[in-house]
């Protein structure tokens, strides 16, 4: 059971560019949950999302931020247009389907991302 | 706005002694989860304690939950250099939907 798979671990993109990071859940876990950490702060949420379906984006930036969990393959959390400020570790959890009473998640490694 | 606070922002200590780091929260919750965090690293979940908790025990840690001050504590006993990491609050107030909001964490540093 390798846990929840983050990929890439570190990635450097200018200003502009796009960034793509991939999460692939748990084995056994059907939901997916991205948050962002910026340097010296907690974790702040972005986006809950189930096979196929967004569950909850309160957290997600209007614009240049998606997010999708397919059918088939990873869930991506895509960033169009990198600027400065999106530089920061960006954290893949997940947890079981129909995990009642309460969520424990379980976190990746994230993706470190620095954009020039 | 900020739902978890937590204090101190860094704590140093000798291996052996107690680390107590506490947290604040704003509004009605279903449970509190602990986190810690190595340096570089994700997040590991250390312990949940419940609304209807008060106190709840696992291994060498210890947590409070008080509702009525919106407060809690995470108490390490006994110590170890292996200790040193990020401690995080994190609290579910929206129905267990994994919607996690973080404090800004506790930097523990346990020396040898």
């Amino acid at each position: 059971n390798a846990g929840v798979m983050q990929n890439p671990r570190h990635l450097v993109r200018r200003r502009g560019q796009e960034a793509r990071l991939r999460c692939s859940p748990m084995k056994g876990h059907s939901h997916v949950y991205w948050y962002r950490q910026l340097p010296e702060e907690g974790l702040k949420f972005m986006v809950y999302l189930q096979k196929e379906n967004i569950i909850d984006e309160s957290g997600m930036p209007k614009e240049r931020f998606s997010a999708e969990f397919p059918k088939e393959g990873p869930s991506i959390l895509r960033i169009q247009q990198v600027v400065r400020g999106d530089s920061a570790a960006y954290f893949c959890a997940s947890s079981p389907q129909g995990s009642s009473g309460a969520n424990v998640l379980t976190f990746g490694a994230g993706s470190r991302l620095t954009v020039l | 706005s900020q739902q978890g606070e937590e204090d101190p922002q860094a704590l140093s200590i000798q291996e052996g002694e107690n680390a107590t780091m506490n947290c604040s929260y704003k509004t009605s919750i279903n449970n509190l989860q602990w986190y810690r965090q190595n340096s570089g690293r994700g997040l590991v979940h250390l312990i949940l304690i419940r609304s209807n908790e008060r106190e709840k025990h696992s291994g060498r840690l210890r947590v409070t939950l008080d509702t009525s001050k919106k407060s809690s504590s995470l108490l390490i006993t006994a110590s170890r250099a292996a200790d040193t990491a990020s401690y995080f609050c994190a609290t579910d107030a929206f129905g267990n939907t994994g919607k996690l909001i973080f404090g800004q964490g506790t930097t523990l540093q346990v020396k040898p």
